[in-house]
């Protein structure tokens, strides 16, 4: 059965002070591993798709990179509207659905 | 583009009705799933459905049901609610084009059962 894990729970930053955002992910075969924003009330903002180990993406603030058992969100010199809860997901090569993780709280503080 | 919609947004029910929620997705997608979210649960995979057929289905009771019509909007329907349906009720629609893949989530309805 694949399995998500994120940490931490909940992160609180400086404004401009660094940091990243871990997702462990067991998954029979990874077909992909999707990180998403979602802010209070609303639907989960879709950031990456990453699909192989080694990769990385970039947008903005924000870099994501895989591993074969983890993938790390880097958040750089965030700002204060960068908070939101960061959700990782995976989906496996048979399947056709996403498997959360339970989600990191960011909080930046100005 | 237009992104994913749903609607209502909000519902209110009491507990042993049913309800039907609906979701557009991007023009174009002809995959759209479903998934539930609480704050104990967190996000729960319900079904998914590519050209009208439903192509898997998460761990929920058969009270959860689904379809999809020729142009891709979906609906679900959940009968004889329970407290415990009250949640966050998100659709997602998803793109692929060879290896990679997006998948757009829209606003969500969030349903109070009473």
């Amino acid at each position: 059965e694949d399995q998500v894990t994120q940490s931490p729970e909940a992160l609180r930053l400086q404004e401009g002070e660094s940091s990243s955002l871990n997702c462990s992910y067991t998954v029979s075969g990874l077909r992909g591993l999707f990180w998403y924003r979602q802010d209070p009330g609303k639907g989960p903002e879709f950031l990456f798709t990453l699909y192989s180990a080694g990769e990385e993406k970039e947008k903005e603030r924000l870099k994501a990179t895989l591993t074969k058992k983890e993938s790390f969100l880097h958040i750089t010199a965030p700002k204060p509207e960068d908070s939101a809860t960061y959700l990782c997901a995976v989906k496996e090569t048979s399947g056709s659905r996403l498997t959360f993780g339970e989600g990191t709280q960011l909080t930046v503080n100005p | 583009k237009a992104g994913v919609t749903q609607t209502p947004r909000y519902l209110i029910k009491t507990r042993g009705q049913q309800v039907t929620l609906s979701c557009s997705p991007i023009s174009g997608h002809r995959s759209v799933s479903w998934y539930q979210q609480t704050p104990g649960q967190g996000l729960q995979f319900l079904f998914e459905y590519f050209s009208e057929t439903q192509r898997n289905k998460g761990n929920f009771p058969g009270r959860f049901s689904g379809r999809q019509f020729s142009n891709s909007r979906s609906e679900m329907n959940v009968s004889t609610l329970e407290l415990g349906d009250s949640a966050l009720y998100l659709c997602a629609s998803s793109w692929v084009t060879g290896p990679q893949e997006t998948q757009y989530f829209g606003p969500g309805t969030r349903l109070l059962v009473l």
